[in-house]
């Protein structure tokens, strides 16, 4: 599986702009870019994905380098409810498909 | 509301015992996926299947194991159980089992106490 590597905690004021970095440098041509986050001991919950071109939904932007070795995911206006462990995922599908979650980044909004 | 659903919410046992968790997927959704998170630990990847058939096996236990039904939904059996099996058992569903491009929608889990 690529592997990622995301920072385990940052923190941002209310408000603001929270970008999340991930390093995956070692992904494939054709592997997504995946980002789930978990609140508490919810279960974890899709936020967007993508391959090469930045990507943008209701919930957040995700920018992917020109090179596909790292990305962000931007969260435009946080909000305490986005306090939770961001996860950044390659997709891989070799047959033996499964989707392996790594420590994640904890994100704490800060009032 | 992911869409998926998991039975029951929370589940106390003793050792040596077998429960089953179950997992209605979101409709549409063939393939279905169990994960594992215990305290403080990250999720780790149990099994897949799609369509009915097993997809792929992640770090299963041999005392555990799961089956998909046609209806699509998913049971996973979980025996001989441990006081180290005590975590929190997720479920998701994706559209397909071999799209790179199918997110995974996620249940809100089971949690499971071996006492």
């Amino acid at each position: 599986d690529a592997k990622t590597t995301q920072p385990p905690s940052m923190d941002c004021a209310e408000g603001r702009a929270a970008n999340l970095p991930c390093n995956h440098s070692t992904i494939s041509g054709n592997e997504y870019v995946y980002w789930y986050r978990q609140i508490h001991s919810q279960g974890p919950q899709y936020i967007i994905h993508g391959l090469k071109n930045n990507e943008t939904n209701e919930m957040a932007s995700l920018i992917i380098t020109e090179d596909r070795k790292s990305s962000t995911l931007i969260l435009p206006h946080a909000t305490l409810r986005d306090t939770a462990v961001y996860y950044c995922i390659v997709r891989v599908n070799f047959g033996n498909e499964k989707l392996t979650f790594g420590t994640g980044t904890r994100l704490t909004i800060i009032p | 509301d992911s869409g998926v659903t998991q039975t029951p919410k929370h589940l106390i046992t003793a050792t040596g015992q077998r429960v089953t968790l179950r997992c209605s997927p979101r409709s549409g959704d063939l393939s279905v996926y169990w994960y594992q998170q215990s305290l403080d630990q990250g999720l780790q990847f149990l099994i897949q299947y799609y369509n009915g058939e097993e997809r792929a096996k992640g770090n299963i236990l041999e005392r555990f194991s799961a089956q998909q039904f046609p209806d699509l939904h998913s049971e996973l059996n979980l025996s001989s159980l441990e006081l180290g099996d005590s975590a929190l058992y997720f479920c998701a569903s994706s559209a397909t089992g071999s799209s790179y491009n199918s997110p995974l929608h996620f249940g809100n889990g089971t949690r499971l106490t071996v006492t």
